[in-house]
């Protein structure tokens, strides 16, 4: 199975200030990575994919950026909607292995 | 409006099988786009995938879970099933049920997931 090592697994952070939050695969995945975030007691939702990709419908705020075995989710401003966990997921071989989850919480 | 909703036992014992369904409203289970999936929450942890089936009844089964898990359709009812034998407390965790398909650069998005019950095992 290709790990996914996600940090950190949490962090605490005011509004406005940016936030980043990295993926590192055991494998190379090439760009076969989405982001989702969840907030608490609701499914996930997924804000990015293709690695760079950006969901029809989520704020521009959010980026993502890598390939390979490298990936970095980006919130440029931290809005208070934002503060939830956060989810990588590789796709590029079965099994589909997820993250290990960065909450965001608030300063 | 697509919803998926999960129902079953909310506590199971060890040794038993926790059995799971999800009735599928607003889409069409027989739909040659989408493929229907489990994936579950083990208590503050991250997300782990069960694996998923397709209309057609092809499925896929995570290795870790394979000897032990099932997944299967009803066509008829909208709705497809989860079961997972031998369950130990390590099985104690929040289980969705969730629907995936291909975007047009054929990238998986899961578009629509159930609440997730807490499914809990424990004597």
């Amino acid at each position: 199975d290709i790990q996914m090592t996600q940090s950190p697994s949490s962090l605490s952070a005011s509004v406005g200030d940016r936030v980043t939050i990295t993926c590192r695969a055991s494998q190379g995945i090439r760009n076969d990575l989405g982001w989702y975030q969840q907030k608490p007691g609701k499914a996930p939702k997924r804000l990015i994919y293709a690695a760079s990709s950006l969901q029809s419908g989520v704020p521009s705020r959010f980026s993502g950026s890598g390939s390979g075995t490298d990936f970095t989710l980006t919130i440029s401003s931290l809005q208070p909607e934002d503060f939830a966990t956060y989810y990588c997921l590789q796709h590029n071989s079965y099994p589909w292995t997820f993250g290990q989850g960065t909450k965001v919480e608030i300063k | 409006q697509v919803q998926l909703q999960e129902s079953g036992p909310g506590l199971v014992k060890p040794s038993q099988t926790l059995s799971l369904t999800c009735t599928v409203s607003g889409a069409s289970i027989s739909s040659a786009r989408d493929y229907w999936s489990w994936i579950r929450q083990h208590p503050g942890k991250g997300l782990e995938w069960i694996g998923y089936i397709y209309y057609s009844g092809s499925t896929y089964y995570n290795p870790s879970l394979d000897s032990r898990v099932t997944i299967s359709v009803d066509t008829s009812k909208n709705q497809f099933s989860l079961k997972l034998n031998s369950v130990t407390a390590a099985d104690t965790a929040v289980y969705y049920c969730a629907r995936f398909n291909f975007d047009s650069r054929g990238y998986p998005n899961f578009d629509y997931w159930g609440q997730g019950p807490l499914v809990t095992v424990s004597s």
